[in-house]
Order: C-alpha cells, then sequence, then structure tokens
C-alpha cells in the first residue's frame, strides 16, 4: 500500500501568520494517464472533511486563494498565505493514484 | 446540487449486523463509482469499501474483508453497506463518496452516520 505521511502532524499558528504542510507519498503518484491524484481536505470538529484542493493544486469552489497546493512525485505541500480563525482544524493529504487510495495521518492546526 | 445522506448507523452489540445507507441525488448515480470511509473516534480517515459504477468491481480495506458487503440499488439511487461480526474495533462515523466523472473523489461529502460496537 502507498503510504502517505505527513508533516508535521501538530502546528501552532498565530493568526495571520502563514503554515505549510508536507505530505509525502511511498511511491510516485503520477498515474499512468499523466494525472496525479492528490487532494487535501480541511475537518474541524463535528464536522465531514471538505476538499480544500484536488490534483495537487486545483482549489475547489470557494475555496479561499490563500490556500495553495503544490507539488510533485512523491512530495506535496498545502500552504496557507495568511491563517485565519476559521482555518483550524486538521488536514488530511489523500491519494487515489493507487489502490488501495489511502489518507496521510492528519495535521492538526492551532493557535500557539 | 450533489447530495450524500448517510443513515443507519446504531448501537449495536460485539458480533451483531448493521446495514448502511447512502442515499444520492444531484448527480447520474448509475455511473459513477462510490465508496465508504470510516473515521473512528479522534482518529483519521480510512477507507472501507470502493464499488465499480456497474457493480463489477468492488474493493475492502482487509480488516472488513469477509464481514462488510457493499452494494447498490440504482433505482433507489441508494449505497449500502452490509456489516456484519461487527468488532469494537469497527466504531466510527461512516461516510459515502462518490467519484466525479473527471476521476476525483469526495466532493462533497455527507454528514456521516455513526456506529457503536460495545460489548
Amino acid at each position: 500500500d502507498v503510504v502517505m505521511t505527513q508533516s508535521p502532524l501538530s502546528l501552532p499558528v498565530t493568526l495571520g501568520q502563514p503554515a505549510s504542510i508536507s505530505c509525502r507519498s511511498s511511491q510516485s503518484l503520477v498515474h499512468s494517464d499523466g494525472n496525479t491524484y492528490l487532494d487535501w481536505f480541511h475537518q474541524t470538529p463535528g464536522q465531514p472533511p471538505r476538499r480544500l484542493v484536488y490534483g495537487v493544486s486545483n482549489r475547489d469552489s470557494g475555496v479561499p486563494d490563500r490556500f495553495s497546493g503544490s507539488g510533485s512525485g512523491t512530495d506535496f505541500t498545502l500552504k496557507i498565505s495568511r491563517v485565519e480563525a476559521e482555518d483550524l482544524g486538521v488536514y488530511y493529504c489523500m491519494q487515489h493514484t493507487h489502490w488501495p487510495h489511502t489518507f496521510g495521518q492528519g495535521t492538526k492546526l492551532e493557535i500557539k | 446540487e450533489v447530495r450524500l445522506v448517510e443513515s443507519g448507523g446504531d448501537l449495536v452489540q460485539t458480533g451483531g449486523s448493521l446495514r448502511l445507507s447512502c442515499a444520492a441525488s444531484g448527480f447520474t448515480f448509475s455511473s459513477q463509482w462510490m465508496s465508504w470511509v470510516r473515521q473512528a473516534p479522534g482518529k483519521g480517515l480510512e477507507w472501507v469499501a470502493n464499488m465499480r459504477h456497474d457493480g463489477g468491481v468492488t474493493w475492502y480495506v482487509d480488516s472488513v474483508k469477509g464481514r462488510f458487503t457493499i452494494s447498490k440499488d440504482t433505482a433507489e439511487n441508494s449505497l449500502y453497506l452490509q456489516m456484519n461480526s461487527l468488532r469494537a474495533e469497527d466504531t466510527a462515523v461512516y461516510y459515502c463518496g462518490r467519484r466525479d466523472d473527471s476521476g476525483w473523489w469526495f466532493d462533497p461529502w455527507g454528514r456521516g452516520t455513526l456506529v457503536t460496537v460495545s460489548s
């Protein structure tokens, strides 16, 4: 199985400051069709996850442009340019290039 | 608007059975892959089962193989998860999800349904 390793697992932040979350896969996530099936999700307590980014860098509708995804191959990053209170919670990366599809362990973004 | 509404979660004893349902709307249910994902209390997300649009391909995580069965009723636009021989470690919120026509999963998510397995 492809192992998705996120770091850090806990990220204390100051509101208004940038934040960055890393996601590394144990195998390249480039599919034979040329796409890289790496997505990012955000979850707040008591709520279902919400997809923020699909295909490494494509922001979903309604997602603020302070969020950006980047990376290639096995190394991916989600960046928040200026953290706002509503951004707190847990972030997950997910790959669906390889079977079985797998999630990262989650990174908890919290107030410093 | 795409909507997924899970139901059927309950408190059940170890060894018991439960059937989860997912009512789908706003998209062509018969033509898309569907899945179940779960989240144990305070834990991360775990894929549980997938089904190809025609039901011809299914996949299960090793921990549920032989105990869980994913199925669908296209006429009812519903996805199901039959859960047998339940264990404490199956306690989780269960979410259903779809893969859209472009190959991307999980937009949106339903609210999930809670399964609690207790002895």
